[in-house]
């Protein structure tokens, strides 16, 4: 079993919907969650970042984090094609490494479409 | 967030050259970054940490003779592609430790070994 399980997808979806990304992950000891948003041929850009359990709302961004049931999401509202891109999710914080080394989900790619 | 630039941007070299990438941190001063590699269509792979002033740890399986990383400043890492073949072509992206959790990331250095 992965550390980090991210449906790759594709997932396309029409312009305005309600878009629900997820990974889930299997190391009780990450304490650090992002989403990122990666272009084509791009480095990725950070879009969330969430310590612990809880909700975070950033504009049409809302990652959150149930550490009960190792599940992370981001959602995106009135979701516009210029979000078509990959989304990866990354953890960190394992105690036992001492260092903020990221555990990347393989990414989902979003398309939405005009 | 921090900026990071990565340069070259692209770089096409012949088999058994060598090649140098570099990445600054404009705005922050980084005594942590990291190098991956990305494959397309294919999630982050960590290559190595670097520490400014100190050796840089590898990951398993990613040969530190091969990939020379070197982190003499706080903004500056690089790495070198020693004697590149065509299967070392890949996406290279260096990102800087922020705080606790939070990565930043270049845009990333297109290498195509011929």
């Amino acid at each position: 079993q992965k550390e980090v399980e991210q449906d790759p997808g594709p997932l396309s979806v029409p312009e305005g919907a309600i878009v629900s990304l997820n990974c889930t992950y299997s190391n009780s000891a990450f304490q650090y969650f992002m989403w990122y948003r990666q272009y084509s041929r791009k480095g990725p850009e950070l879009l969330m970042y969430t310590y612990s359990s809880g909700n975070k709302e950033d504009g049409r961004f809302t990652a959150q984090v149930d550490k009960s049931s190792k599940y992370i999401s981001l959602f995106i509202r009135d979701s516009q094609p210029s979000d078509s891109a990959t989304y990866l999710c990354a953890m960190s914080g394992d105690s036992a490494s001492g260092t903020y080394k990221y555990i990347f989900g393989t990414g989902t790619r979003l398309k939405v479409l005009a | 967030g921090a900026v990071v630039s990565q340069h070259p941007s692209w770089v096409i070299c012949k088999s058994g050259t060598s090649v140098k990438i570099e990445c600054r941190s404009l705005d922050f001063q980084a005594t942590t970054m990291f190098w991956y590699r990305q494959f397309p269509k294919q999630s982050l792979m960590l290559m190595a940490t670097s520490n400014e002033g100190s050796k840089a740890t590898y990951e398993q399986g990613v040969e530190k003779d091969k990939f020379l990383i070197n982190h003499a400043s706080l903004t500056l890492s690089t790495l070198t592609v020693t004697s590149a073949h065509p299967e070392d072509s890949s996406f290279y992206i260096c990102s800087l430790g922020a705080t606790f959790g939070a990565q930043y990331f270049g845009p990333g250095t297109r290498l195509t070994v011929t």
